[in-house]
């Protein structure tokens, strides 16, 4: 199948910081990728719908201020966390979708 | 609008019995199905997925899952456990083929347990 790389799989930070989470599709162009929270013992939340080359989509309740998602070429969909708290602190995952979904391999972040 | 509901967040089974993993799913239009596998720390691997042909669906390590529209189920099962297979499980739904814009909506997800 195809290959998502996400980078980076951790990530510390001190609040207040920004954090960027790439997504790369490695072997196919993904029009559109999506990104997921996912809570520990929780299933995958849907934050957000990337378009490359328009502005992303947001689920209802994600702050878009907050996680800024960026689309800008076909194979690359980035997500920054900006001032972060320790609230923010969670596995990221990102997919990119041709004819099926295929996902990153997570992105844990740790604000403290 | 889609949904799925996985019964039993937790699973346990010994080494070498039937694996059954319930998932029951909500869809106003045709649904297609996917069952995805995580690792801990790690993202999702499609096991298998149901696009409207054949309901009986084999998928990857031997896994395979049955689409009955008169349950609305689509259940996983494995005839023979095996520890590699201890992992959390989601089922997952979609309007679509999973192309372009359509989303995956998922269950809360099922851990299995492989105990020797």
């Amino acid at each position: 199948g195809a290959v998502v790389s996400q980078h980076p799989s951790r990530v510390i930070c001190k609040s207040g910081t920004s954090v960027k989470i790439e997504c790369r599709s490695l072997d196919f162009q993904a029009t559109t990728m999506f990104w997921y929270r996912q809570f520990p013992k929780q299933s995958l939340m849907l934050m957000a719908t990337s378009n490359e080359g328009s502005k992303a989509t947001y689920e209802q309740g994600v702050e878009k201020d907050k996680f800024l998602i960026n689309h800008a070429s076909l194979t690359l969909s980035t997500l920054t966390v900006t001032s972060a708290h320790p609230e923010d602190s969670s596995f990221y995952i990102c997919s990119a979708q041709n004819t099926e979904a295929f996902f990153g391999q997570g992105t844990r972040l740790t604000v403290v | 609008a889609q949904s799925v509901t996985q019964l039993g967040s937790h699973v346990s089974v010994s080494e070498g019995a039937l694996v059954l993993l319930r998932c029951n799913y909500s869809s106003s239009v045709p649904p297609y199905l996917f069952w995805y596998v995580q690792y801990p720390n790690q993202g999702l691997q499609l096991l298998l997925k149901y696009t409207s042909a054949a309901t009986l669906v084999k998928g990857i390590n031997g896994f395979e899952a049955e689409f009955k529209k008169s349950e609305t189920s689509f259940h996983l099962t494995k005839p023979s456990a095996h520890m590699s297979d201890a992992a959390e499980y989601f089922c997952a739904v979609s309007g679509g083929v999973t192309g372009g814009g359509n989303k995956l909506t998922f269950g809360t997800g099922t851990q299995l347990k492989v105990e020797l």
